[in-house]
């Protein structure tokens, strides 16, 4: 129940092209969606993030789209650039506060993306 | 620009000898995350401190692995003796967590290759 499901595994899109990654959750608790940017060599940092009170968040060309009801998430990316390829990360938490909850993330598995030109 | 740093970037060894991983957080943030990086199981959370304190290392294995900070400005994460499936990149994240405080990101650093043959 604390998985976070990701896919595609890998995506390899055209210059200028939207790139699509999604994720699923069970934990009906975690209320805060995050996604991490991984280029080679460095680690992972923030994107953008979500939390289930909107459906949709958009920043520049990126976009989450939250689906509560279904449990899913996604991110959208407009006009992809080959500066973008990159491991790309969903995550989830249960924000922590005095009824519980953990500052812990659970990362889902990544998705390779790869831009040509 | 504040950065969690990370040493060495890079360690080869051989099977059976300790290594030790050093992170710096970035100064002012309360908790301190190490992660283990590898192809197959992605991102695993080791052990995380919050305030110096252990507040959850049931992703390390015990034996082995043992995760400390002797000060605010450092964290170590010692292997002994080291194994070859050992090998990984692991990553040290920073953040703040505080009470009334809206989740506040991971700063990740760049993470230690390494490789125990």
């Amino acid at each position: 129940q604390q998985q976070v499901k990701q896919s595609p595994q890998s995506l390899i899109v055209q210059k200028g092209g939207i790139s699509i990654i999604n994720c699923a959750y069970e934990n009906t608790a975690f209320d805060y969606f995050p996604w991490y940017q991984q280029f080679p060599g460095k680690g992972p940092a923030l994107l953008i993030a979500i939390r289930p009170d909107v459906s949709e968040k958009k920043e520049g060309r990126f976009t989450i789209s939250f689906n509560k009801s279904a449990k899913q998430f996604s991110l959208h990316i407009m006009d992809s650039q080959p500066g973008d390829s990159a491991t790309y990360f969903c995550a989830a938490n249960n924000t922590p506060d005095f009824k519980g909850g953990s500052e812990k993330l659970v990362f889902g598995k990544g998705t390779k993306l790869t831009v040509n030109p | 620009d504040a950065r969690v740093t990370q040493t060495p970037r890079h360690k080869v060894t051989e099977m059976g000898q300790e290594v030790t991983m050093r992170c710096q957080p970035i100064l002012g943030h309360n908790t301190v995350f190490w992660y283990r990086q590898t192809m197959m199981q992605g991102l695993e959370l080791l052990a995380y401190f919050r305030n110096r304190a252990p507040l959850d290392d049931s992703g390390m294995p015990k034996d082995r692995f043992s995760a400390e900070m002797p000060d605010a400005t450092l964290a170590t994460l010692k292997i002994q003796p080291s194994e070859p499936r050992d090998s990984a990149v692991y990553f040290c994240a920073s953040g703040l967590v505080r009470q009334g405080l809206s989740n506040q990101p991971q700063h990740f650093g760049d993470g230690t290759r390494l490789s125990i043959l």
